[in-house]
């Protein structure tokens, strides 16, 4: 069982609908990455957090340190926001790296 | 603009051929990593460096080398490249020497095919 899980792994919507992407870990974590990876190949930091909740535009990240449970939420989904959502973990014995969920591939439909 | 560049962007070659993927970035960030992506696999880490210096290995680093002389270049040397090592590389920074609770900022990415 990988120790950081991304669910689903594909989702393909309309556009305009309410997206939620759902990762669970298994490890105690210091902090939670989000990034996207455009269908060009080039990755971008969405949100790191460690606590609650953090938003920038029309993304909204949100993390349940007991529950072991991070969501990424796309409001008003747009086709520019088809890409491949990545999250990763950082723990506190990890030795400087990053323990990475496989990706959730959301295809947004004009 | 701050930003971190790979060169070459493609790059196909022969087994055994060695070649370098270079690395720099402009934000004079401490912490610089190798990521090699395939399909159905994720990033995985090869390498990581917390300062000039200093490196360390990732989760994947046989047949790798890399060296930090500078702080803002990070290459990416195949001594020796095989077919297995066909992957897209993204080198990525982050301004602490803690790459796991920083904001990571990604290079574009190099694809290489050894054939």
């Amino acid at each position: 069982k990988n120790e950081v899980e991304q669910s689903p792994q594909n989702l393909t919507a309309q556009e305009g609908e309410f997206i939620t992407i759902n990762c669970s870990y298994s490890v105690g974590i210091s902090a939670l990455h989000w990034l996207q990876q455009h269908p060009g190949g080039g990755i971008v930091s969405l949100f790191m957090l460690s606590s609650g909740k953090k938003k920038h535009g029309r993304l909204i990240a949100t993390i349940n340190i007991q529950e072991k449970h991070s969501s990424l939420h796309i409001t008003a989904s747009h086709p520019r926001d088809s890409a491949v959502y990545i999250c990763a973990a950082a723990t506190p014995d990890s030795n400087y790296q990053l323990i990475w969920g496989a990706g959730t591939k959301l295809i947004i439909k004009p | 603009e701050a930003q971190v560049t790979q060169n070459p962007r493609y790059l196909i070659t022969v087994t055994g051929k060695k070649l370098t993927v270079t690395c720099s970035q402009n934000m004079n960030h401490e912490y610089m990593s190798w990521y090699r992506q395939d399909p159905g696999l994720g990033l995985r880490q090869i390498y990581y460096s917390m300062n000039v210096e200093v490196t360390d290995k990732g989760d994947v680093p046989e047949g790798y080398k890399v060296s930090r002389k500078e702080k803002r270049n990070f290459p990416l040397i195949l001594e020796s490249p095989s077919p297995n090592q066909t992957s897209l590389y993204f080198c990525a920074s982050s301004p602490g020497t803690s790459g796991e609770t920083d904001t990571q900022y990604f290079g574009p990415g190099t694809r290489l095919t050894v054939l």
